[in-house]
């Protein structure tokens, strides 16, 4: 069983439709990850949480480190939005975490129609 | 501020050759991670470079090695290339000890092609 698992693992929407990505996590974490990718690889780093919530323009990125879960949503979705979206987590000490050792989930590749 | 920067874009080696790739970090970074994102799946962790050493490894072989410069880039070198060594190779940076120490900033990512 992967340590990170995402839902869904595909998903399409229709313009202006609120999105949620699912992720959830086995270990003990100090921090978890929300990243973009696009065709042709590139990944941008969308939000970095270790607990509560955190919005940047129509995403918002939410934690709950007693349930091992994060949520990533997006509010008035757009085809420009579509890509594929990636959690990742950075274990905590004990779980041989450190600056560099981020676990990645398999990603929820995201469809946008207009 | 260019970013992370990572050449080449686009490779294509024969099974058995040897390959180099290249990653410079953003500006004020000192701390290089390579990552492997094979296709369709999330990328797995090969090493982390800090002071010009290795400073952590994930579960690849030692076919796989790295340096970093003092300039604080870095190069990913593998030997004896498998077929199952096509994937996306990506270069991440990330600032000295500081509010932003635990950010990662990804390069565009090589993509490694075995035949």
């Amino acid at each position: 069983k992967n340590e990170v698992e995402q839902s869904p693992q595909n998903l399409t929407a229709q313009e202006g439709e609120f999105i949620t990505i699912n992720c959830s996590y086995s270990v003990g974490i100090s921090a978890l990850h929300w990243l973009q990718q696009h065709p042709g690889g590139g990944i941008v780093s969308l939000f970095m949480l270790s607990s509560g919530k955190k919005k940047h323009g129509r995403l918002i990125a939410t934690i709950n480190i007693q349930e091992k879960h994060s949520s990533l949503h997006i509010t008035a979705s757009h085809p420009r939005d579509s890509a594929v979206y990636i959690c990742a987590v950075r274990p905590s000490e004990n779980y041989g975490g450190s600056q560099g050792n981020l676990i990645f989930g398999k990603g929820t590749k995201l469809s946008v129609k207009p | 501020d260019a970013g992370v920067t990572q050449s080449p874009t686009h490779l294509i080696k024969t099974r058995g050759q040897q390959v180099t790739l290249r990653c410079s970090p953003k500006s004020g970074h000192d701390t290089v991670s390579w990552y492997q994102q094979a296709l369709g799946q999330g990328p797995q962790f090969i090493f982390q470079y800090y002071e010009e050493e290795e400073r952590q490894r994930g579960n690849f072989p030692d076919r796989f090695s790295g340096h970093q410069f003092p300039n604080y880039s870095s190069e990913l070198n593998v030997n004896a290339l498998l077929l199952g060594d096509s994937a996306l190779y990506l270069c991440a940076s990330s600032p000295p000890l500081g509010p932003e120490h635990y950010e990662q900033y990804f390069g565009p990512g090589t993509r490694l092609t075995v035949t």
